[in-house]
């Protein structure tokens, strides 16, 4: 079975600071990984996702994660935090591209001013 | 990219009616879509698999005779939570496979 462990359920950053929203998974065949990101009452969406091509994988709004296979992680960082960032982070894991999706419990990132 | 849209975005009703949620992919044909919810303040679980011309697939713990799932054609999905009650409130979410998953803007339903 697969899961996903995001560690941290909230994370404060100051703005322009570093991002590091940290996310290991767990899987008996290859992953596919992603990154959401959930606005308050809004829908999901894509960040960026891993399907086996490049470890470093780069993503909408400067986002980026490298998948490291012997720390089974695929943390998320973003260089410099803006006040938009500000939401609910999702990491996730499936077999393959048209599959279930699993997700990791949520990570709330707060950026201060 | 792709379109997945839901109907209707929030809905109120009182307990023991039923509530129909529609999935759709606007511009593209899915023949699997999933069925998410999610509670207040938690991560989304899956709750079906639905296929198009056959029967959905319940994670366990979900109620099939509850959440009856529809996939009459290859652009619709249907969820219809069946004698609602206030703990059915949720954010229910839909995504339809094309080439990749799509998720719909989700639907918020309130049972009073």
């Amino acid at each position: 079975a697969q899961s996903v462990t995001q560690l941290g359920s909230h994370v404060s950053v100051s703005e322009g600071a570093l991002v590091l929203l940290r996310c290991n998974y767990s899987s008996s065949v290859p992953p596919y990984l992603f990154w959401y990101v959930q606005y308050p009452n809004q829908g999901l969406q894509l960040l960026l996702k891993y399907t086996s091509a490049a470890t470093l994988v780069k993503g909408i709004n400067g986002f980026e994660a490298e998948f490291k296979k012997s720390e089974t992680s695929f943390h998320l960082t973003k260089p410099s935090a803006h006040m938009r960032d500000a939401a609910e982070y999702f990491c996730a894991v499936s077999e393959g591209a048209d599959d279930k999706i699993i997700f990791g419990k949520g990570t709330r990132l707060h950026i201060l001013p | 990219g792709a379109v997945v849209s839901q109907h209707p975005s929030w809905v109120i009703c009182k307990s023991g009616t039923s509530v129909k949620i529609e999935c759709r992919s606007l511009d593209f044909q899915a023949t699997t879509m999933f069925w998410y919810r999610q509670f207040p303040k938690q991560s989304l679980m899956l709750m079906a698999t639905s296929n198009e011309g056959s029967k959905a697939t319940y994670e366990q713990g979900v109620e099939k005779d509850k959440f009856l799932i529809n996939h009459a054609s290859l652009t619709l999905s249907t969820l219809t939570v069946t004698s609602a009650h206030p703990e059915d409130s949720s954010f229910y979410i839909c995504s339809a496979v094309g080439n990749e998953q799509f998720f719909g803007p989700g639907t918020r339903l309130t049972v009073l």
